[in-house]
């Protein structure tokens, strides 16, 4: 139980456009999903809380306008990578939890490379 | 608010145990441990909750001192398969999880 799906795994796209990561709990709802960034050989760092139904909430430092998140239904979360630049490239994992077990699954993972 | 892991990496040979420690200086709720592969999403280990607790399964155990902000995560018998980085998220009333910047684990054969 408790998995979560993400995808793409690796994406490459041209400096200036747009990507968008999906988040899917697949066998339970998540009214509450995490997405976070990791660069090489560094920890994760939380970006934004996606809350369904409602707008995120973003840590500071985070540009919201450039990273779109929209949780739309209890089992969907997505990032949108808007007029994606070189230093955008990372590793972007989502996560999401249930109640009834406290911890957190993590998606494996979308490999970003922007060129 | 980024809690502190120590060490910072570890070189173990096989059967050895290991201690990694994470500390906050903010109140915690609970404290969750992960293990990354590398290229790989971190794996959830255990969570420990709020009220101090200790949990374990395997070989791999935890430790959560709720008044000094703590929890130790304890490898024994190290495995090959325990290699990799080994990260503390902390969570507080907000529910957000904050994660440490990581223990390298490397086991030797």
């Amino acid at each position: 139980g408790a998995v979560v799906s993400q995808h793409p795994s690796r994406v490459i796209c041209k400096s200036g456009t747009s990507v968008k990561i999906e988040c899917r709990s697949l066998d339970f709802q998540a009214t509450t999903m995490f997405w976070y960034r990791q660069f090489p050989k560094q920890s994760l760092m939380l970006m934004a809380t996606s809350n369904e139904g409602s707008k995120a909430t973003y840590e500071q430092g985070v540009e919201k306008d450039k990273f779109l998140i929209n949780h739309a239904s209890l089992t969907l979360s997505t990032l949108t990578v808007t007029s994606a630049h070189p230093e955008d490239s990372s590793f972007y994992i989502c996560s999401a939890g249930q109640q009834t077990w406290g911890g957190y699954t993590f998606g494996s993972g979308t490999r970003l490379t922007v060129v | 608010q980024q809690p502190v892991q120590s060490p910072q990496a570890v070189i173990l040979r096989e059967g050895e145990d290991a201690v990694i420690n994470c500390s906050s200086s903010k109140a915690l709720y609970s404290v969750h441990w992960y293990r990354q592969k590398h290229g790989e999403a971190p794996v959830f280990l255990m969570i420990l909750l709020k009220g101090g607790e200790q949990k374990g399964h395997d070989k791999i155990s935890a430790s959560f001192n709720e008044k000094k902000q703590q929890s130790s995560l304890y490898l024994t018998a190290s495995q090959l398969s325990y290699s990799g980085t080994y990260f503390c998220g902390t969570e507080y009333r907000d529910d957000k999880i904050i994660f440490g910047k990581g223990t390298r684990l490397h086991i030797l054969p």
